[in-house]
C-alpha cells in the first residue's frame, strides 16, 4: 500500500470549510484513497473514498488531483463535533488484497467556536 | 447505515482468564476483522474472516483465536489473558473484496484491561 503524508494538525473555525490535504505520490493505478476519522475513545468512522473521480456524500467531498498524487478532504461546514483525528489511507481496493487497514499518524483537526 | 456492534465498551479481566469479545454486523457483510489499537503502534490486524467458518491470521495472531459460526457474528477469544493484551479492540466489517473499493466499517471498540 502506498505511503501517505498528512499535516500533523490543523485548525478550523466553526461553520467554515475544513480542507484536509493528503499526499500519496507513490499511489498505484489500482489503489483507492480512503478517509476515516476517529474521535477520542471511539472507533474509526468511515467518511468517503475514491479512485480517480471526485466524490461527494452527506459528510464530505473528496477531491483527487488528476495525477492522483494528492487529495483533499473537504468538510463543507465544520462543527465542533468534527474535531477528531483524520486518516488518509491508500490501499488496493479489491481482488486478492490482504484486506487490512493501516492508519498513519493522521491530522488532528480542531474546530473552534 | 451500517451498524457494527461490539458487546462491551469497557471490560476488566484478570490474568489467565479466557476472554470473549463479540461483534455483530447488520449489513450482510462477507468480511469481518479484528484489530487492536495501541498508542504509538497504530492499528494492527489480529484476524480476519472472509466467509462463515473461514479465518485468516493477521499480523499479530499470537494469544488470540476467532470464531465465525454465523455470517453476522465474529468473536475474538483471548485464550489466557495477559497484561500485554490490555488494549482497545476494534471490530470491522466490509463487503467482499471482489466488489472493488469496499470500505471497512468499525464498531465503537472495546477497551479491555487485564489486571
Amino acid at each position: 500500500d502506498a505511503k501517505t503524508t498528512q499535516p500533523t494538525s490543523m485548525d478550523c473555525a466553526e461553520g467554515r470549510a475544513a480542507n484536509l490535504p493528503c499526499n500519496h505520490s507513490t499511489i498505484s493505478g489500482n489503489e483507492y484513497v480512503y478517509w476515516y476519522r476517529q474521535i477520542h475513545s471511539q472507533g474509526p468512522q468511515y467518511i468517503i473514498h475514491g479512485l480517480k473521480n471526485n466524490e461527494t456524500n452527506e459528510m464530505a467531498s473528496l477531491i483527487i488531483t488528476e495525477d492522483r498524487k494528492s487529495s483533499t478532504l473537504i468538510l463543507p461546514h465544520a462543527t465542533l463535533r468534527d474535531t477528531a483525528v483524520y486518516y488518509c489511507i491508500v490501499r488496493v481496493g479489491g481482488g486478492t488484497s490482504y484486506g487490512k487497514l493501516t492508519f498513519g499518524q493522521g491530522t488532528i483537526l480542531t474546530v473552534h467556536p | 447505515d451500517v451498524k457494527v456492534t461490539q458487546s462491551s465498551r469497557y471490560l476488566v479481566k484478570r490474568t489467565g482468564e479466557k476472554v470473549f469479545l463479540e461483534c455483530v454486523q447488520d449489513m450482510d457483510h462477507e468480511n469481518m476483522f479484528w484489530y487492536r489499537q495501541d498508542p504509538g503502534l497504530g492499528l494492527r490486524l489480529i484476524y480476519f474472516s472472509y466467509d462463515v467458518k473461514m479465518k485468516e491470521k493477521g499480523d499479530i495472531p499470537e494469544g488470540y483465536s476467532v470464531s465465525r459460526e454465523k455470517k453476522e457474528r465474529f468473536s475474538l477469544i483471548l485464550e489466557s489473558a495477559s497484561t500485554n493484551q490490555t488494549s482497545m479492540y476494534l471490530c470491522a466489517s466490509s463487503l467482499s473484496e471482489v466488489l472493488l473499493g469496499q470500505p471497512q466499517h468499525f464498531g465503537d471498540g472495546t477497551r479491555l484491561s487485564i489486571l
